[in-house]
């Protein structure tokens, strides 16, 4: 079982809808949880953080985490093409020491108008 | 803020010679960093965490004289590729965590390296 899962993708939404993001992960202990964008060849963006159970907002972009069922989201409201990356989901777990994060192999998405 | 730089952008080496990679935290201190490498079409994959005064720590599979890592200061990391062959050619991304702050990492530009 990999430590962090994610639907490859490509997940295809038409443009002004909402983008939903999933990710799963296995260390029940993860303490802190975050969403990256990458667009292709280049580094990864941090966009959003999550640290406790519920919703975060900023903007377009809503983190929600669920740790009871190891889960956590990210949804794009009002979706612009220029939102088209891959997404990659990064957990810090309990053990990793030197507070490195584990990285899920990313969702494409692709907005089109 | 947040601002994490790398140098060079893009190389082209020959078989054989040894590539530096510089990373550098712009906007704050990081007495950690780390560098990933990322083939086409894959995933991020972290190679080791660079620690400022001591030795850093590498991933399983990562041969540590192949990949040299120097932390030597609170804004600088450098990763040394030795005697580069065409299979170390990909791109190699350092990242940096704030030390004030929580775990979330700021990633540099990323460094695209070609071994002929």
């Amino acid at each position: 079982q990999k430590e962090v899962e994610q639907n490859s993708g490509p997940l295809s939404v038409p443009e002004g809808a909402i983008a939903s993001l999933n990710c799963t992960y296995s260390d029940r202990g993860s303490q802190s949880f975050f969403w990256y964008r990458q667009y292709s060849g280049k580094s990864p963006e941090l966009i959003m953080f999550i640290y406790s159970n519920g919703d975060k907002e900023d903007g377009r972009f809503t983190a929600q985490l669920n740790k009871a069922s190891q889960y956590v989201s990210l949804l794009i409201r009002d979706s612009q093409p220029s939102d088209s990356a891959t997404y990659l989901c990064a957990v810090s777990p309990f053990s990793g020491g030197y507070n490195k994060l584990i990285f899920g192999a990313g969702t494409r998405l692709a907005v089109h108008p | 803020g947040a601002v994490v730089s790398q140098h060079p952008s893009r190389v082209i080496c020959k078989s054989g010679t040894s590539v530096k990679i510089e990373c550098r935290s712009l906007d704050f201190q990081a007495t950690t960093m780390f560098w990933y490498r990322q083939f086409p079409k894959q995933s991020l994959m972290l190679m080791a965490t660079s620690n400022e005064g001591s030795k850093a720590t590498y991933e399983q599979g990562v041969e540590k004289d192949k990949f040299l890592i120097n932390h030597a200061s609170l804004t600088l990391s450098t990763l040394t590729v030795t005697s580069a062959h065409p299979e170390d050619s990909s791109f190699y991304i350092c990242s940096a965590r704030a030390n004030r702050g929580g775990n979330e990492q700021f990633f540099g530009p990323g460094t695209r390296l070609t071994v002929l």
